[in-house]
């Protein structure tokens, strides 16, 4: 199994409500990242876990929670988010460092009203 | 700070053209650089890096550090190479996409 990936592939939720993205790989992989993608953007970084600790937390914020329950899992906890937060949020991990080949999931595009 | 930049935002070629297109980087350290790319109703996905050379689809990039370029390049454009391409730098654990160049090759 060679991919990331993505649950739901779209949401749509309301600025009051909470919901959570998932993210999973099953190739041994021990460093996961979440990214934002505004249309017509580049990827931005927004957190990076290795080994399951959470390292870059790229001034995020603190609407977004990241969790990592265990190597192949990567969740992003959303609550009281703001209309701008809309966005595609693409989850990515590679075997050790960003040097290494990044894998991308195919994302959730996320519409907040 | 670590930047990357691409300055054709679109790049318009006919099929058979050569094709280059431009990255230039600002980076203290040795850099590790990557060329990632984005067709259609697809994932992001890579294309070539540096420190391993690996390529796929014809592609190639040299990096000129004089220059602090890595710009991507193809001899023969085809119809199927159409997508958003970018350009990405590595350091520690961080990864930054410079803004992307969409090209487009024409039949």
């Amino acid at each position: 199994d060679t991919e990331v990936t993505q649950t739901p592939k779209h949401l749509v939720m309301g600025m009051t409500n909470k919901k959570s993205l998932k993210c999973e790989q099953h190739m041994g992989h021990r460093a996961m990242y979440w990214y934002k993608q505004k249309a017509k953007k580049p990827p931005e970084l927004m957190f990076v876990y290795s080994y399951e600790k959470l390292s870059i937390n790229e001034s995020v914020p603190s609407r977004f929670s990241p969790e990592c329950p265990n190597s192949s899992l990567l969740n992003l906890h959303l609550h009281a988010l703001q209309p701008e937060d809309s966005a595609l949020y693409l989850c990515a991990s590679s075997f050790d460092r960003a040097v290494e080949k990044l894998f991308f999931g195919s994302g959730t595009q996320l519409s907040v009203l | 700070a670590q930047r990357v930049t691409q300055p054709e935002k679109l790049l318009s070629v006919f099929k058979g053209a050569p094709v280059e297109l431009k990255c230039n980087y600002s980076y203290s350290g040795s850099p590790e650089l990557f060329w990632y790319v984005q067709y259609s109703r697809q994932r992001l996905q890579l294309l070539l890096r540096h420190i391993s050379r690996e390529s796929i689809k014809g592609f190639t990039a040299d990096l000129n550090k004089g220059e602090t370029s890595f710009h991507l390049k193809k001899p023969f454009a085809q119809e199927e190479d159409s997508a958003m391409y970018y350009c990405a730098l590595a350091y520690g654990q961080n990864f930054v996409f410079g803004p992307g160049t969409r090209l487009s090759v024409l039949p």
